[in-house]
């Protein structure tokens, strides 16, 4: 199966900056990759998703690049707000289709201060 | 409104009793998805189904016991041969790559075991 790597420690940014969090995976190449937020006591919730063809995807203050040749995403937010908060998941189908289930990285506490 | 539902939020059980935990989804989704997550740590399968009356073990599936008898229903017990069982649980839903590929899954707001 996957092995998926996040960075472990909280991620401390300024109001306003621009946040870059990394997921790394080991295996083989997933023909898409997720993110998710969650925030304490709450289930995930989907964020972006960007397929393997993919170099770049955007949504508003979000963006996703997928390097299949480096094995990693990076997830940035740009002009960051204290309400970003939260713990930021990197997912990837574990049969290269998704029906079985997703595996997921530990996460990325991300902290925005005023 | 469209979403899934999971019950109880907080759940207090006695040591050697099964408890369940209910998961209902109004999504019309043929994969639903049980997780356990423990602090500090990912998300970790424990069952899935892709279709009513089947389901499959994930990679920490001792323990627990599963249901698919309706679509929108897919009920985790947890037995008291999980050693363990102290966790926040989250079910999820999804179509099925077949149906539209690539896609996202929609998580409950979890329920929370605590074994007293």
């Amino acid at each position: 199966s996957q092995k998926i790597e996040q960075n472990s420690e909280a991620l401390n940014i300024q109001e306003g900056k621009t946040a870059t969090l990394t997921c790394n995976y080991t295996n083989y190449s997933p023909a898409y990759l997720q993110w998710y937020r969650q925030d304490p006591g709450r289930g995930p919730v989907f964020l972006l998703l960007i397929r393997e063809n993919e170099k770049e995807k955007r949504k508003e203050r979000l963006k996703v690049t997928f390097d299949t040749t480096l094995k990693q995403s990076l997830f940035h937010i740009t002009a960051s707000q204290p309400a970003d908060s939260a713990t930021y998941l990197c997912a990837l189908p574990d049969s290269g289709g998704g029906a079985d289930g997703l595996t997921f990285g530990k996460g990325t506490h991300l902290i925005i201060q005023p | 409104d469209g979403g899934i539902t999971q019950s109880p939020k907080y759940l207090f059980r006695k040591e050697g009793q099964n408890v369940t935990l209910s998961c209902e989804q109004n999504l019309n989704h043929d994969a639903m998805y049980w997780y356990r997550q423990d602090p500090g740590q990912g998300l970790r399968l424990i069952y899935y189904s892709q279709i009513v009356n089947d389901f499959q073990k994930g990679d920490i599936a001792e323990g627990y016991s599963v249901s698919r008898e309706k679509k929108e229903s897919f009920p985790l017990t947890v037995t008291s041969a999980q050693k363990n069982p102290t966790a926040f649980y989250l079910c999820a839903s999804s179509l099925l790559p077949g149906q539209r590929m690539n896609t996202e899954a929609f998580f409950g707001q979890g329920t929370r075991l605590t074994v007293v």
